[in-house]
């Protein structure tokens, strides 16, 4: 199976400020990356996929970058309603392994 | 509007079994693969199983293989989760998710919560 490792597992970051998570795969896996956002008690929500792709109605402050095994997810100016925990999941083969997840609070 | 439903959760003791469904409406359920993806209380998220679009093909987990069955009914507009043999550490929330190639996941039912427990 294809390990992804996510960094860092949590961080505290103020209104305003630019973030960056870490994903990291055990192999090549292209582009077939997507990050989700998950919010307490809630389904995930995709917002970006094919490594660099923002889903439909996602704000343009979420971005994602990077291939074969090292991605990098950016939210450049972070709101609000962003803190919450962020996942990495790969498409390249079944499963399809999430990362252990990023929580983002105050 | 995509909505997807998920229903069956509930309490069982260990070594029992569960039937998961996932009511799917707003698009033409036969045309998209399905996952199943699980987050245990306080975890993160499990990839679980996953079915093609006319049920032929189906995708497990290598620690649920077995014991977990993934099934589709398009006539129906459902999917399932059958799950034997459960375990204390198969206690989580269990999401449906539909999945668009060359894109992923991009609608998820609210989940349903399994718990295993004596």
């Amino acid at each position: 199976d294809i390990q992804m490792t996510q960094s860092p597992s949590s961080l505290s970051a103020s209104v305003g400020d630019r973030v960056t998570i870490t994903c990291r795969a055990s192999q090549d896996i292209g582009n077939y990356l997507n990050w989700y956002q998950q919010k307490q008690g809630k389904a995930p929500k995709l917002l970006i996929y094919g490594a660099s792709n923002l889903n439909s109605g996602v704000p343009s402050r979420f971005s994602g970058s990077g291939s074969g095994p090292h991605f990098t997810f950016t939210i450049s100016s972070l709101q609000p309603e962003d803190f919450a925990t962020y996942y990495c999941q790969q498409f390249y083969i079944v499963p399809n392994t999430f990362g252990g997840g990023t929580k983002v609070d105050i | 509007e995509v909505l997807l439903l998920e229903s069956g959760g509930g309490l069982v003791k260990p070594g029992g079994s569960l039937r998961l469904s996932c009511a799917a409406s707003g698009f033409i359920f036969s045309d998209y693969n399905m996952h199943w993806v699980r987050q245990s209380p306080g975890k993160g998220l499990e990839w679980v199983s996953a079915v093609n679009r006319d049920g032929s093909s189906t995708y497990y987990t290598d620690s649920l293989k077995g014991r977990f069955t993934v099934s589709r009914d398009n006539s129906k507009n459902a999917l399932y989760l059958q799950m034997n043999s459960l375990r204390v550490d198969d206690t989580a929330v269990y999401f449906c998710a539909r999945r668009v190639p060359t894109v992923g996941l991009d609608f998820w039912g609210q989940g349903t919560m399994v718990t295993v427990s004596s």
